[in-house]
């Protein structure tokens, strides 16, 4: 089955950019999705298609696929942005949505 | 304004059956991919199963041949069948529409995520 690594976590201070990477084989041929989940909320979708916005999320947080490696950025991290965020993708071969394992954001 | 509303969660024996429901108000399930997506408690999002508007549908393999994912259109609802369950089906299920571009696409992310029901799983 199709497996999708993040880091467990990622800690930095505010203002600074903050950058999630997700790794899969041939990840380039799939199409990215990224969430944002908060403590007692349903997940937001926060990133489609690799890289393309919903609306009303914000310009600092963008996202890119190349290679084996999709990146959701996070420029001028806010408190607010603390969350887990978590990649996924279908798998066409065996028609399954996977997840990444999820990366902790922690603003200090 | 579109909402999906689960309900049916609760505290169930190994090996006992559940069936969650998926109300939604706003898109039409049967013009739309619909899924289902759990969270362990401390653990991360694991999709479980999908039923696409030509009413196919796909499972996990840790729920296959223990779930069904069905819809009824005339009442706009979603639901996932849960039988013999085990203690790691412990989770909060939200139900998700598949979706996010001009035109829905199978392979498209879940834009539109319902609150969750809590199923918990114990002797």
């Amino acid at each position: 089955s199709y497996v999708l690594t993040q880091p467990p976590s990622v800690s930095l201070a505010p203002g600074k950019t903050a950058t999630i990477t997700c790794e899969g084989n041939n990840l380039l041929s799939k199409s990215v999705h990224w969430y944002q989940r908060k403590p007692g909320q349903a997940p937001v979708l926060v990133i489609h298609n690799d890289s393309d916005r919903p609306s009303g999320i914000p310009e600092r947080i963008s996202g890119s696929n190349s290679g084996n490696t999709a990146t959701l950025t996070i420029t001028r991290v806010e408190v607010g942005d603390e969350a887990d965020y978590f990649c996924q993708v279908w798998d066409s071969s065996s028609d399954h949505r996977v997840f990444g394992g999820g990366t902790k954001l922690t603003v200090l | 304004e579109v909402q999906l509303v689960e309900s049916g969660g609760g505290l169930m024996q190994p090996g006992g059956s559940l069936r969650l429901s998926c109300a939604a108000s706003g898109i039409s399930v049967s013009n739309n991919h619909m899924s289902w997506v759990r969270q362990a408690p401390g653990k991360g999002l694991e999709w479980v199963s999908v039923i696409y508007m030509s009413g196919g549908t796909s499972y996990a393999d840790s729920v296959k041949g223990r779930f069904t994912i069905s819809r009824d259109n005339s009442k706009n609802t979603l639901f996932l069948e849960m039988k013999n369950l085990r203690v790691e089906d412990t989770a909060v299920y939200y139900c998700a529409r598949v979706g996010g571009g001009v035109i829905p696409t199978i392979s498209d992310g879940f834009d539109i995520w319902g609150q969750g029901t809590m199923v918990t799983v114990s002797s």
